[in-house]
């Protein structure tokens, strides 16, 4: 089972600047099988990214993916205050994968 | 527009069982799978397994083995998860979602929050 480590745990930053997130596989994900979500508090999960960067229907382009491999990064260019939320990667497309990492909870400073 | 809506919130005492139902609308039933997903209060994301209404296969995840069902009815286009024998630790929102084979959770439904509480 492919175990994600995301990084940092918690990514405090005022409205209007960038922010990096990062997510690591345990071992190569095929295909770039991998997610992104959004999560705000109290509200299921939204997809973002998938693909490793492919935009879902109706997400900002501020928002973006990149990586490959076992390295995934989410961008956010310029922070909005709906922004601040938590953001899990995750691993799909074949079981017994769809792992989840730990999430990254990005506050406002 | 593709919906998934979740029956209500639960309260069980340990050692009961609960089923969650996931009524999907909107789209063609048998054309994706329906995921299931666990969320413990303060923490994070946690996948229990899958049901394809197609093919009738279905996908539980090691730790989830022997303790969960996942079945559906496609007249009625509604997936379910049965939870047996609760713990305090299966306290949790439970979410269902779609997928097309080999694509990403594109829609999830609200949450349902059970509750195991003696």
């Amino acid at each position: 089972e492919i175990v994600l480590t995301q990084s940092p745990g918690t990514l405090s930053l005022s409205p209007g600047e960038r922010a990096t997130l990062s997510c690591w596989a345990s071992q190569s994900i095929s295909g770039s099988y991998l997610a992104w979500f959004q999560q705000k508090a109290g509200q299921a999960p939204r997809l973002l990214i998938y693909g490793a960067s492919i935009r879902a229907t109706g997400v900002p382009d501020r928002f973006s993916g990149s990586g490959s491999g076992t390295d995934f990064t989410l961008t956010i260019s310029r922070l909005e205050p709906e922004d601040f939320a938590v953001y899990y990667c995750q691993h799909y497309g074949s079981s017994p994968g769809f792992t989840f990492g730990p999430g990254t909870k990005v506050d406002i400073k | 527009q593709a919906q998934l809506v979740q029956s209500g919130a639960e309260v069980k005492k340990p050692g009961a069982s609960v089923q969650v139902s996931c009524k999907a609308s909107g789209y063609t039933f048998t054309a994706y799978y329906v995921h299931w997903v666990r969320q413990a209060p303060g923490q994070g994301l946690e996948w229990m397994g899958w049901v394809n209404p197609r093919t009738g296969g279905t996908k539980v995840a090691q730790r989830f083995q022997g303790g969960v069902t996942m079945t559906w009815d496609t007249s009625i286009t509604t997936a379910y998860m049965e939870l047996r024998r609760l713990r305090s630790d299966d306290t949790a929102v439970y979410y269902c979602a779609r997928a097309q084979g080999g694509r990403a959770f594109d829609v999830w439904g609200q949450g349902t929050m059970v509750t195991v509480s003696s």
